[in-house]
């Protein structure tokens, strides 16, 4: 069965602070995305995670991918209010075409 | 800019009542894509099309049918609206075949309330 767990699944910090969000996902795959979701709006594309070792930053975010492992992580550096969102993992997998399969989502909440 | 457009932003409708749902892309992408995002659940997928008139099934189907008649529309047709398909509809585009690692494009997304 295809699974992808994040968490945590709700998390709260304070300006300034360093996190991290994780992404396991069951089944191996060749392909990872991450999307960030505000309040009432569509999904915006963060990072498309290629291959084993892929680590890829924008600003604040940076995201890498274990293949291995199974785990992708997003790593969020001195947050600031205007990442309060939510961000959800998707896992694409070859034999399925274009499928992907999504974690639960993870709601961040950033507190000045 | 890619854009991926939702007929209706909101939408109530009652038990029983036929619904259909409308996808509009226009960068010529082959495959779109129909999910259902509930609270603690994520996005799931409902079907896919990767061609014009071809449709797959995701991991949700039941209920739910579609239609892509053109390149350009997918819509969702929920034959029969009962209460538990109240949720977030979104759809999605995607080019080529997304292996060499294009996103999918999201819709603004549809909030659908069955009474």
């Amino acid at each position: 069965e295809l699974k992808v767990e994040q968490n945590p699944l709700f998390l709260s910090m304070q300006e300034g602070k360093n996190y991290t969000i994780y992404c396991n996902y069951s089944t191996t795959s060749d392909r990872l995305y991450w999307y960030r979701q505000d309040p009432g709006k569509s999904l915006e594309s963060l990072f498309v995670l290629l291959s084993n070792g892929a680590v890829k930053q924008e600003g604040r975010l940076m995201a890498s991918l274990d293949t291995k492992a199974r785990l992708s992580t997003l790593h969020i550096t001195a947050a600031v209010h205007d990442l309060s969102a939510t961000y959800f993992c998707a896992v694409a997998y070859m034999e399925y075409g274009n499928k992907l399969v999504f974690g639960a989502g993870t709601i961040l909440r950033v507190k000045s | 800019d890619v854009k991926v457009t939702q007929s209706s932003r909101y939408l109530v409708k009652r038990t029983g009542e036929k619904v259909f749902l409308e996808c509009v892309q226009d960068m010529d992408h082959e495959n779109m894509f129909w999910y259902r995002q509930d609270p603690g659940l994520g996005l799931r997928l409902i079907y896919f099309s990767y061609d014009v008139k071809m449709k797959e099934k995701g991991d949700i189907p039941e209920g739910y049918s579609v239609s892509r008649e053109k390149k350009e529309r997918f819509s969702l047709i929920l034959e029969s609206a009962s209460t538990n398909q109240t949720s977030m509809y979104l759809c999605a585009s995607l080019p080529g075949t997304g292996f060499s690692g294009e996103t999918q494009y999201f819709g603004p997304g549809t909030r659908l309330l069955v009474l």
